[in-house]
């Protein structure tokens, strides 16, 4: 059983066009986030909910919407994409237990291609 | 901020040799470090953490990593190297800034070990 399943695994698109990721874990964990990787493999956080509730909130343009219908699931829609947008997108999740340390699970990734 | 450092964008080791991957950190407060590696087309995998107690920390897939606070770093490193052992590898510190709680990354050590 897969941990973090991201959808779809590769995407494709025009420039300006709308889209979306979804993430599901089936972890039970509290806390999930997305993480951008450059072309250069450069990770970096973008968002982080727990419980439903947006915790962290990075210097991403607002073009980025993460939505959690529940703690299971964070999808990320993405308005006016644009070349730079394109990387690999990586849901992950953790059980936040205060001072617990837990090591996040990450998800294989989105492979998002602006052209 | 917390950081920390990789100074090294590739590693090269022969299958059988010892292999250490070098990270250096920056904090403020107690360092709650990471190591993940991630294979081709894939997610990241944790591999072991260091929070407190012994400086030797022993992880997956026969990996440990030596924290040393005199010298703020935190290598990996394993006895004897396995051709499957090449990827790339990622140094994390936790970072509980704006109270949150997210992995800054340092930028990836790639390791080759060839026959």
């Amino acid at each position: 059983d897969t941990a973090v399943s991201q959808t779809p695994k590769y995407l494709v698109t025009q420039m300006g066009n709308d889209k979306s990721i979804k993430c599901e874990q089936n972890l039970g964990h509290d806390t999930m986030y997305w993480y951008k990787q450059d072309s250069k493999k450069f990770l970096k956080i973008m968002f982080s909910y727990n419980n439903k509730e947006l915790i962290i909130n990075e210097t991403v343009p607002n073009r980025f919407s993460p939505k959690s219908p529940d703690k299971a699931h964070l999808n990320l829609h993405i308005n006016s994409l644009e070349l730079g947008d394109s990387a690999v997108y990586f849901c992950a999740s953790s059980q936040d237990l205060p001072g617990s340390n837990q090591p996040q699970h990450f998800g294989d990734g989105t492979r998002l291609s602006i052209l | 901020a917390q950081s920390v450092a990789q100074p090294e964008d590739q590693v090269n080791v022969a299958e059988g040799n010892p292999l250490t991957v070098k990270c250096t950190y920056s904090v403020s407060g107690n360092p709650y470090l990471f190591w993940y590696v991630q294979y081709p087309n894939r997610g990241l995998q944790f591999l072991l953490k260091y929070i407190t107690g012994d400086n030797l920390v022993k992880g997956s897939y026969g990996f440990e990593a030596e924290f040393n606070k005199s010298q703020t770093s935190f290598h990996l490193k394993k006895p004897s190297a396995l051709v499957s052992d090449s990827a790339l590898y990622f140094c994390a510190v936790r970072d509980l800034t704006g109270g949150g709680n997210k992995l800054t990354f340092g930028t990836g050590t790639q390791l080759k070990v060839e026959l």
